[in-house]
Protein backbone atom coordinates (compact mmCIF):
# COMPACT_ATOMS: atom_id res chain seq x y z
CA UNK A 1 0.00 0.00 0.00
CA UNK A 2 0.99 3.33 -0.35
CA UNK A 3 2.77 5.18 2.59
CA UNK A 4 3.67 8.80 2.68
CA UNK A 5 6.50 9.86 5.53
CA UNK A 6 7.11 13.09 6.83
CA UNK A 7 9.81 14.27 9.52
CA UNK A 8 9.02 12.06 12.49
CA UNK A 9 10.04 14.74 14.74
CA UNK A 10 8.82 18.55 15.71
CA UNK A 11 11.72 20.78 13.96
CA UNK A 12 12.98 23.57 16.27
CA UNK A 13 14.74 26.60 15.10
CA UNK A 14 16.49 29.54 15.30
CA UNK A 15 14.88 32.31 13.71
CA UNK A 16 16.78 33.23 10.48
CA UNK A 17 18.29 29.83 9.62
CA UNK A 18 16.89 27.22 7.30
CA UNK A 19 14.52 24.57 7.90
CA UNK A 20 14.39 21.45 6.03
CA UNK A 21 11.67 19.16 5.92
CA UNK A 22 11.25 15.98 4.24
CA UNK A 23 8.06 13.94 2.69
CA UNK A 24 9.39 10.20 1.68
CA UNK A 25 6.94 7.97 0.14
CA UNK A 26 6.86 4.60 -1.51
CA UNK A 27 5.32 1.89 -3.80
CA UNK A 28 3.59 5.05 -6.10
CA UNK A 29 4.99 7.56 -8.56
CA UNK A 30 2.74 10.44 -8.30
CA UNK A 31 2.50 13.26 -11.12
CA UNK A 32 3.08 16.46 -8.59
CA UNK A 33 3.13 16.75 -5.46
CA UNK A 34 1.89 19.60 -3.27
CA UNK A 35 2.80 21.62 -0.04
CA UNK A 36 0.18 23.09 2.61
CA UNK A 37 0.78 25.23 5.79
CA UNK A 38 -1.80 24.47 8.62
CA UNK A 39 -1.96 26.30 12.08
CA UNK A 40 -3.72 25.07 14.93
CA UNK A 41 -7.66 25.17 14.66
CA UNK A 42 -7.00 26.13 11.21
CA UNK A 43 -7.56 24.65 7.92
CA UNK A 44 -4.67 23.88 5.48
CA UNK A 45 -3.21 26.80 3.51
CA UNK A 46 -1.48 25.82 -0.52
CA UNK A 47 1.91 26.44 -0.78
CA UNK A 48 3.60 25.22 -3.53
CA UNK A 49 2.84 22.31 -6.19
CA UNK A 50 6.07 20.60 -8.32
CA UNK A 51 5.50 18.28 -11.23
CA UNK A 52 7.99 15.40 -11.63
CA UNK A 53 9.45 16.62 -14.03
CA UNK A 54 10.22 19.78 -12.22
CA UNK A 55 13.63 19.38 -9.83
CA UNK A 56 13.01 22.76 -7.84
CA UNK A 57 10.27 25.00 -7.34
CA UNK A 58 10.82 28.56 -5.38
CA UNK A 59 8.34 30.78 -3.83
CA UNK A 60 9.86 33.75 -2.02
CA UNK A 61 11.66 32.41 1.28
CA UNK A 62 9.85 28.47 0.12
CA UNK A 63 12.02 26.29 -2.19
CA UNK A 64 10.86 22.54 -2.86
CA UNK A 65 12.86 19.85 -4.24
CA UNK A 66 11.30 16.75 -5.83
CA UNK A 67 13.56 13.68 -6.46
CA UNK A 68 11.55 11.01 -8.37
CA UNK A 69 14.32 8.40 -8.17
CA UNK A 70 14.57 8.90 -4.18
CA UNK A 71 10.82 9.05 -3.93
CA UNK A 72 11.24 11.78 -1.39
CA UNK A 73 10.75 15.90 -1.77
CA UNK A 74 12.65 18.72 0.20
CA UNK A 75 11.12 21.78 2.01
CA UNK A 76 13.18 24.33 2.22
CA UNK A 77 12.32 27.47 4.73
CA UNK A 78 15.18 30.29 4.42
CA UNK A 79 15.78 33.37 6.95
CA UNK A 80 13.06 31.25 8.97
CA UNK A 81 11.25 33.74 10.81
CA UNK A 82 8.40 33.38 14.15
CA UNK A 83 5.77 33.62 12.18
CA UNK A 84 6.79 30.49 10.04
CA UNK A 85 6.03 28.25 12.78
CA UNK A 86 3.24 26.15 11.77
CA UNK A 87 2.72 22.35 10.83
CA UNK A 88 3.34 21.80 7.27
CA UNK A 89 1.75 18.58 5.14
CA UNK A 90 3.04 17.32 2.06
CA UNK A 91 0.47 15.67 -0.61
CA UNK A 92 0.75 13.23 -3.16
CA UNK A 93 -1.58 13.09 -6.11
CA UNK A 94 -2.90 8.77 -5.26
CA UNK A 95 -5.25 6.83 -7.43
CA UNK A 96 -6.34 10.65 -8.52
CA UNK A 97 -7.01 11.33 -5.11
CA UNK A 98 -4.85 13.83 -2.66
CA UNK A 99 -3.24 11.98 0.13
CA UNK A 100 -1.67 13.67 2.91
CA UNK A 101 1.37 13.03 5.19
CA UNK A 102 0.84 13.36 8.80
CA UNK A 103 3.18 16.48 8.84
CA UNK A 104 6.06 18.09 10.64
CA UNK A 105 5.55 20.91 13.21
CA UNK A 106 8.66 23.66 13.03
CA UNK A 107 8.82 25.81 15.77
CA UNK A 108 10.77 29.27 14.72
CA UNK A 109 12.47 30.76 18.41
CA UNK A 110 13.26 34.25 18.53
CA UNK B 1 -8.44 33.45 3.51
CA UNK B 2 -9.93 31.07 1.13
CA UNK B 3 -13.39 32.20 0.91
CA UNK B 4 -14.53 28.07 1.91
CA UNK B 5 -16.94 28.79 4.48
CA UNK B 6 -18.23 25.80 7.08
CA UNK B 7 -20.58 25.54 10.31
CA UNK B 8 -20.85 24.75 12.75
CA UNK B 9 -17.33 25.58 14.06
CA UNK B 10 -17.33 22.99 17.23
CA UNK B 11 -20.37 20.33 17.97
CA UNK B 12 -20.56 18.03 20.43
CA UNK B 13 -22.32 14.96 20.03
CA UNK B 14 -23.38 11.40 22.14
CA UNK B 15 -22.59 8.02 20.46
CA UNK B 16 -25.29 6.82 18.14
CA UNK B 17 -26.59 10.37 17.31
CA UNK B 18 -26.42 11.72 13.48
CA UNK B 19 -24.67 15.09 12.29
CA UNK B 20 -24.61 17.40 9.74
CA UNK B 21 -21.93 19.68 8.73
CA UNK B 22 -22.34 22.85 6.21
CA UNK B 23 -19.60 24.09 3.69
CA UNK B 24 -20.01 27.13 1.22
CA UNK B 25 -17.14 26.77 -1.52
CA UNK B 26 -14.99 29.59 -2.90
CA UNK B 27 -16.47 31.69 -5.43
CA UNK B 28 -16.15 29.76 -9.00
CA UNK B 29 -15.41 26.74 -7.50
CA UNK B 30 -17.30 23.59 -8.57
CA UNK B 31 -15.93 20.98 -6.28
CA UNK B 32 -16.38 20.30 -2.77
CA UNK B 33 -14.38 17.55 -1.02
CA UNK B 34 -14.32 16.29 2.65
CA UNK B 35 -11.56 15.38 5.07
CA UNK B 36 -11.38 13.79 7.86
CA UNK B 37 -8.32 15.36 10.48
CA UNK B 38 -7.62 13.04 13.51
CA UNK B 39 -5.29 14.57 15.93
CA UNK B 40 -2.00 14.49 15.19
CA UNK B 41 -2.72 13.35 11.73
CA UNK B 42 -3.25 14.34 8.10
CA UNK B 43 -6.59 14.83 6.56
CA UNK B 44 -8.21 11.75 4.92
CA UNK B 45 -10.07 11.87 2.30
CA UNK B 46 -13.73 11.02 2.87
CA UNK B 47 -15.15 11.81 -0.70
CA UNK B 48 -15.81 14.30 -3.39
CA UNK B 49 -18.70 16.44 -5.54
CA UNK B 50 -18.30 18.05 -8.56
CA UNK B 51 -21.02 19.69 -9.97
CA UNK B 52 -23.94 17.49 -7.54
CA UNK B 53 -22.81 13.84 -7.98
CA UNK B 54 -20.40 12.20 -6.27
CA UNK B 55 -17.13 11.95 -7.80
CA UNK B 56 -15.29 9.21 -5.35
CA UNK B 57 -14.82 8.19 -2.14
CA UNK B 58 -12.20 7.43 0.66
CA UNK B 59 -12.46 4.35 2.45
CA UNK B 60 -15.00 5.63 4.88
CA UNK B 61 -18.35 3.61 5.53
CA UNK B 62 -21.87 4.04 4.10
CA UNK B 63 -23.01 6.21 7.23
CA UNK B 64 -20.88 8.76 5.98
CA UNK B 65 -23.24 10.56 3.21
CA UNK B 66 -23.46 14.06 1.34
CA UNK B 67 -25.12 16.32 -0.66
CA UNK B 68 -23.78 19.08 -2.76
CA UNK B 69 -26.63 21.83 -3.78
CA UNK B 70 -26.78 23.66 -7.45
CA UNK B 71 -24.80 27.24 -5.18
CA UNK B 72 -22.06 24.41 -4.89
CA UNK B 73 -22.30 24.30 -1.15
CA UNK B 74 -22.33 21.28 0.03
CA UNK B 75 -23.25 19.07 3.43
CA UNK B 76 -22.14 15.94 5.17
CA UNK B 77 -23.84 13.99 7.16
CA UNK B 78 -22.70 10.71 9.75
CA UNK B 79 -25.47 8.74 10.91
CA UNK B 80 -24.64 6.64 14.36
CA UNK B 81 -21.75 8.64 15.50
CA UNK B 82 -18.95 6.54 16.73
CA UNK B 83 -16.11 7.57 19.37
CA UNK B 84 -13.59 7.21 16.77
CA UNK B 85 -15.75 9.89 14.74
CA UNK B 86 -13.99 12.85 16.92
CA UNK B 87 -12.04 14.93 14.45
CA UNK B 88 -11.71 17.81 12.90
CA UNK B 89 -13.82 17.76 9.27
CA UNK B 90 -12.50 19.90 6.65
CA UNK B 91 -14.33 20.93 3.61
CA UNK B 92 -12.27 21.72 0.77
CA UNK B 93 -12.84 23.30 -2.85
CA UNK B 94 -11.71 23.50 -5.97
CA UNK B 95 -12.42 24.00 -9.66
CA UNK B 96 -12.00 21.32 -12.53
CA UNK B 97 -13.54 17.96 -10.69
CA UNK B 98 -10.07 16.89 -10.55
CA UNK B 99 -9.47 14.80 -6.79
CA UNK B 100 -5.63 16.07 -7.33
CA UNK B 101 -6.78 19.77 -7.66
CA UNK B 102 -5.36 22.30 -5.13
CA UNK B 103 -7.54 22.49 -1.89
CA UNK B 104 -8.70 25.53 -1.05
CA UNK B 105 -9.86 24.68 2.86
CA UNK B 106 -12.59 26.33 4.98
CA UNK B 107 -11.92 26.44 8.87
CA UNK B 108 -12.80 23.14 9.49
CA UNK B 109 -15.87 21.76 12.13
CA UNK B 110 -14.12 20.45 15.46
CA UNK B 111 -16.83 17.54 16.27
CA UNK B 112 -16.31 15.47 19.49
CA UNK B 113 -18.43 12.54 19.91
CA UNK B 114 -18.77 11.26 23.75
Amino acid sequence: SQKIEQNSEALNIQEGKTATLTCNYTNYSPAYLQWYRQDPGRGPVFLLLIRENEKEKRKERLKVTFDTTLKQSLFHITASQPADSATYLCALDITLRLSFGAGTTVTVRA
Amino acid sequence: ETGVTQSPTHLIKTRGQQVTLRCSSQSGHNTVSWYQQALGQGPQFIFQYYREEENGRGNFPPRFSGLQFPNYSSELNVNALELDDSALYLCASSLGGQGTDTQYFGPGTRLTVL
